[in-house]
């Protein structure tokens, strides 16, 4: 079973910072999931992805397969980017079952 | 509008008392799953479904039963609830039966408590 690993586990931003949120996980994968939970509770795919770099609008998720990380980058933070922010790792097989990391509570004051 | 849709939202109940959390969905997606989320345990999957009539356990399968007649629903069914089920659940699908390479859109959640 992949273990998945997030950190930090909160982090607070002033307005305008550059965010990193990292995970790792454990068992090699060919892909990876970014999610944001909103305060509400609803939870959105922001990235799916299986190698090198995506972007959309001011979030960058990278993924190094080889070593086992993925990062999540916000550039020029705002307080409506304050959610948690949750990676899943689908299991290599068949790629039905997901492994998620505990989550990044990100709190971005103005 | 593409969606996920389940209910109750809310739900309170006691032990013992047989209930279903229905999921449906309107995308014609193959995959659909059910997840729990509790505080400091994050996400955790239930039970998921490659397509009709096809569905399989998750890591928390336990005191929970799921059926996919149809490929639409996808209903969770708790058939003696205990407290130590009272958490968020949300449902989930996507396109191709498998999820590894397919956003995953998710339901609004339903929060449970059992008494």
């Amino acid at each position: 079973k992949n273990e998945v690993e997030q950190s930090p586990q909160n982090l607070t931003a002033q307005e305008g910072e550059f965010i990193t949120i990292n995970c790792s996980y454990s068992v090699g994968i060919s892909a990876l999931h970014w999610l944001q939970q909103h305060p509400g509770g609803g939870i959105v795919s922001l990235f799916m992805l299986s190698s090198g770099k995506k972007k959309h609008g001011r979030l960058i998720a990278t993924i190094n397969i080889q070593e086992k990380h993925s990062s999540l980058h916000i550039t020029a933070s705002h307080p409506r980017d304050s959610a948690v922010y949750i990676c899943a790792a689908p299991e290599e097989t068949s790629g039905s079952r997901l492994t998620f990391g505990e989550g990044t509570q990100l709190t971005v004051n103005p | 509008e593409a969606q996920v849709t389940q209910n109750p939202r809310y739900l309170i109940t006691v032990t013992g008392k047989k209930l279903t959390v229905t999921c449906s969905q309107n995308m014609n997606h193959e995959y659909m799953s059910w997840y729990r989320q509790d505080p400091g345990l994050g996400l955790r999957q239930i039970y998921y479904s490659m397509n009709v009539e096809v569905t399989d356990k998750g890591d928390v399968p336990e005191g929970y039963k799921v059926s996919r007649k149809e490929k639409r629903n996808f209903p969770l069914i708790l058939e003696s609830p205990s407290p130590n089920q009272t958490s968020l659940y949300f449902c989930a699908s996507s396109l191709r039966s498998s999820g590894r390479y397919n956003e995953q859109f998710f339901g609004p959640g339903t929060r449970l408590t059992v008494l």
